[in-house]
C-alpha cells in the first residue's frame, strides 16, 4: 500500500519568513496530493490539493508543488502569521475510479509562527 | 461548521465494553470514512463506504465494525477486541466516489480505561 513520508515533524518559523513543509509517497499510481491544517482541538480542513497533471498550484499565500519522478511534493507559506499556527498533514492518494478515494496522511508538521 | 457531525465530543468506556461513536451528515454526500488519529501518527483509515449498504476495510479495521443502512449515518462501533482504543476518532464524507475533497467532523476522543 501506499506510505506517506512527512517532514519536519515540527518547525518555528518567525513571523513574515516562510515556511516548507515536504512529503514524500510511495506509491507511482497516486495522482491525488492534498494539504489539511488542523488548529487545536479542531477537525481537519483542506487548504490546497494538486493532481498529477500539475506541477505547481498557488493560492494566495500558500502554494503546493509536485515532483512526480522524484515521488514528492512540498508545501510552502509565505509572509507567515500567527494564525499560520497548527499541525499540517499531507495526503496521498491514488486513482479512485469506482473506489472511494482512500487518502494515505502524513505524520503532520506542528507550525509555530512566533512574534 | 456544521454538514458533517460527531457525537459525542468525550466518550469515557471500561475495558471490554463495545461503544458506538456516531457520524451523521447532511451534505447529500455518497461516500463517508472514519479515521483514528494517534499523536504523532497521523490520520489512519479504519472503515469507507461509497454508497448505502457497503463498506469496506480500511487500514487498521480489525477491532471495529460499522454500518451503512442510511446515507446520513455511518456509525462506527469500537468493540472489546480493540486492543488500544483510547484515541480521537473523525468522521469525514466526500461528494461521490469520484470526488477526492473528504469534509471532516469535529471528531469524538474516546477514553477507554
Amino acid at each position: 500500500g501506499e506510505n506517506v513520508e512527512q517532514h519536519p515533524s515540527t518547525l518555528s518559523v518567525q513571523e513574515g519568513d516562510s515556511a516548507v513543509i515536504k512529503c514524500t509517497y510511495s506509491d507511482s499510481a497516486s495522482n491525488y496530493f492534498p494539504w489539511y491544517k488542523q488548529e487545536l482541538g479542531k477537525r481537519p480542513q483542506l487548504i490546497i490539493d494538486i493532481r498529477s497533471n500539475v506541477g505547481e498550484k498557488k493560492d494566495q499565500r500558500i502554494a503546493v508543488t509536485l515532483n512526480k519522478t522524484a515521488k514528492h511534493f512540498s508545501l510552502h507559506i509565505t509572509e507567515t502569521q500567527p494564525e499560520d499556527s497548527a499541525v499540517y498533514f499531507c495526503a496521498a492518494s491514488p486513482d479512485n475510479t469506482g473506489t472511494a478515494s482512500k487518502l494515505t496522511f502524513g505524520t503532520g508538521t506542528r507550525l509555530q509562527v512566533t512574534l | 461548521d456544521g454538514g458533517i457531525t460527531q457525537s459525542p465530543k468525550y466518550l469515557f468506556r471500561k475495558e471490554g465494553q463495545n461503544v458506538t461513536l456516531s457520524c451523521e451528515q447532511n451534505l447529500n454526500h455518497d461516500a463517508m470514512y472514519w479515521y483514528r488519529q494517534d499523536p504523532g501518527q497521523g490520520l489512519r483509515l479504519i472503515y469507507y463506504s461509497q454508497i448505502v449498504n457497503d463498506f469496506q476495510k480500511g487500514d487498521i479495521a480489525e477491532g471495529y465494525s460499522v454500518s451503512r443502512e442510511k446515507k446520513e449515518s455511518f456509525p462506527l462501533t469500537v468493540t472489546s477486541a480493540q486492543k488500544n482504543p483510547t484515541a480521537f476518532y473523525l468522521c469525514a464524507s466526500s461528494v461521490d466516489r469520484a470526488s477526492y475533497e473528504q469534509y471532516f467532523g469535529p471528531g469524538t476522543r474516546l477514553t477507554v480505561t
